[in-house]
């Protein structure tokens, strides 16, 4: 079964500071990488994707995430975090061929501090 | 609005109710899904019903019932529901490519917050 880590359950960061969120997975097949960001009060949205091509995937509102198969991981960064960008992070997995079921990771709930 | 609509957004039932959560969704998709949210939990997937066929966490106890009448409907029936069972029931819909190989770009409604007393 896949599962997904992410280690960080709680973040906080004063604005202007540089962001790296971690997210590993446990699957050995080909899979389909994405966080979710959930702000307050919000529903849960999309914020960027990886499917295959280039491992340096860019998202919205200036975040990134970099696929490093050796790895297992899949982490988020953003160089200049801001006020508005308070919210949970919810790295996710689907696994190609297998259950066909997209997995979460519990979240990181990121504070930036104006 | 995302295009997935959820009803109630709140709701308070007691052990003995029977209440159903209703997810609609405007995008044209062939696949829908309900998610369980609790805090400092990873999202649970509860059911999916993709391209025609129902998939669902075997974990999931039968006080949970859903039902996707159609492919833009989707219910979530409870029934003598324990107060463990309280969080945020989260739904969810995609486009499945044939073949199933899977995108599984979700869009996500804005969810029923489900407390059980």
């Amino acid at each position: 079964a896949q599962s997904v880590s992410q280690h960080n359950h709680h973040v906080i960061l004063s604005e202007a500071a540089s962001l790296e969120l971690g997210c590993n997975y446990s699957y050995g097949g080909t899979v389909n990488l994405f966080w979710y960001v959930q702000y307050p009060g919000q529903h849960l949205q999309l914020l960027l994707k990886y499917f295959s091509g280039d491992p340096l995937v860019k998202g919205i509102k200036g975040f990134e995430a970099e696929f490093i198969k050796s790895k297992f991981s899949f982490n988020l960064r953003k160089p200049s975090v801001q006020w508005s960008d308070t919210a949970e992070y919810f790295c996710a997995v689907f696994g190609r061929g297998s259950a066909r079921q997209l997995t979460f990771g519990s979240g990181t709930q990121l504070t930036v501090l104006p | 609005e995302t295009g997935v609509t959820q009803t109630p957004r709140h709701l308070v039932m007691g052990m003995t109710n029977k209440k159903s959560l209703k997810c609609e969704q405007h995008l044209g998709h062939n696949a829908m899904y309900w998610y369980k949210q609790s805090a400092k939990k990873p999202l649970e997937l509860m059911f999916v019903y993709s391209l025609e066929e129902r998939v669902e966490n075997n974990s999931v106890p039968s006080r949970f019932s859903p039902e996707c009448p159609n492919s833009s409907h989707l219910f979530l029936h409870l029934h003598t529901l324990q107060p463990e069972d309280s969080a945020l029931y989260l739904c969810a819909s995609s486009q499945e490519p044939a073949g199933g190989s899977g995108a599984n770009v979700l869009t996500f409604g804005a969810g029923s917050r489900l407390t059980v007393l």
